[in-house]
């Protein structure tokens, strides 16, 4: 069973860097040529695809960001991450870390992580 | 990018009710949707993809219809673990986008 798990720091200033990072374990990240995405969760509100990364470092981020995003994947370590720079407080949000499926030519998000909060705020 | 307009955004039903959320499209996605069961303080859940296909372990009062523009989830017998807020997803172009969501309450 695939479980992922998201950390890094819980406040950010606005301006900084919001940088988190997902663990994956049950299974090799490399494995299954899948992709793994980051989604996130205003409180109170809707879904927001940021992006997705393949383990050989192929990337599709959502252009309606306004901070600028990089991922990046050491499958050394079976981690994923995410860097959102020149945070504002509109970026405050549940941040989760996920992994898209492959299903039969369909690629739906069968593994989620918990989540995790992150505060954009001085 | 791809809209999806859910509708209703919030709808009131007893246990044993049928529930249907529409989910539409602004652009023709074929069967490359999705839907996903949230609850408070959880990550969302999949229980449908491919429009119409169960995901493994899903109970079987769920189904999805549709194709091009329209969708449905339909619960056929609504249980009281099925109150939850419901999400669809599109899976045909990136970025890839959410409907607004559906939050099913209990009359």
């Amino acid at each position: 069973q695939v479980q992922l798990q998201e950390s890094g720091p819980g406040l950010v200033k606005p301006s900084q860097t919001l940088s988190l990072t997902c663990t994956v374990s049950g299974g090799s990240i490399s494995s299954g040529n899948y992709y793994w995405t980051w989604i996130r969760q205003p409180a109170g509100k809707g879904l927001e695809w940021i992006g997705r990364i393949s383990t050989s470092g192929n990337t599709n981020s959502n252009p309606s960001l306004k901070s600028p995003v990089t991922m990046s994947v050491d499958t050394s370590k079976n981690q994923f991450s995410l860097r959102l720079s020149s945070v504002t407080a509109a970026d405050t949000a549940v941040y989760f870390c996920a992994r898209e499926g492959r299903k039969n030519g369909y690629n739906p998000i069968d593994y989620w992580g918990q989540g995790t909060l992150v505060t954009v705020s001085a | 990018d791809i809209q999806l307009t859910q509708s209703p955004s919030f709808l009131s039903a007893s246990v044993g009710d049928r529930v249907t959320i529409t989910c539409r499209a602004s652009q023709g996605i074929a069967s490359f949707l999705a839907w996903y069961q949230q609850k408070p303080g959880k990550a969302p859940n999949l229980l449908i993809y491919a429009a119409s296909s169960l995901q493994n372990g899903v109970p079987s009062r769920f189904s999805g219809s549709g194709s091009g523009t329209e969708f449905t989830l339909t619960i056929s017998s609504l249980q009281p673990e099925d109150f939850a807020t419901y999400y669809c997803q599109q899976l045909n172009s990136y970025p890839l986008t959410f409907g607004g969501g559906t939050k099913v309450e209990i009359k």
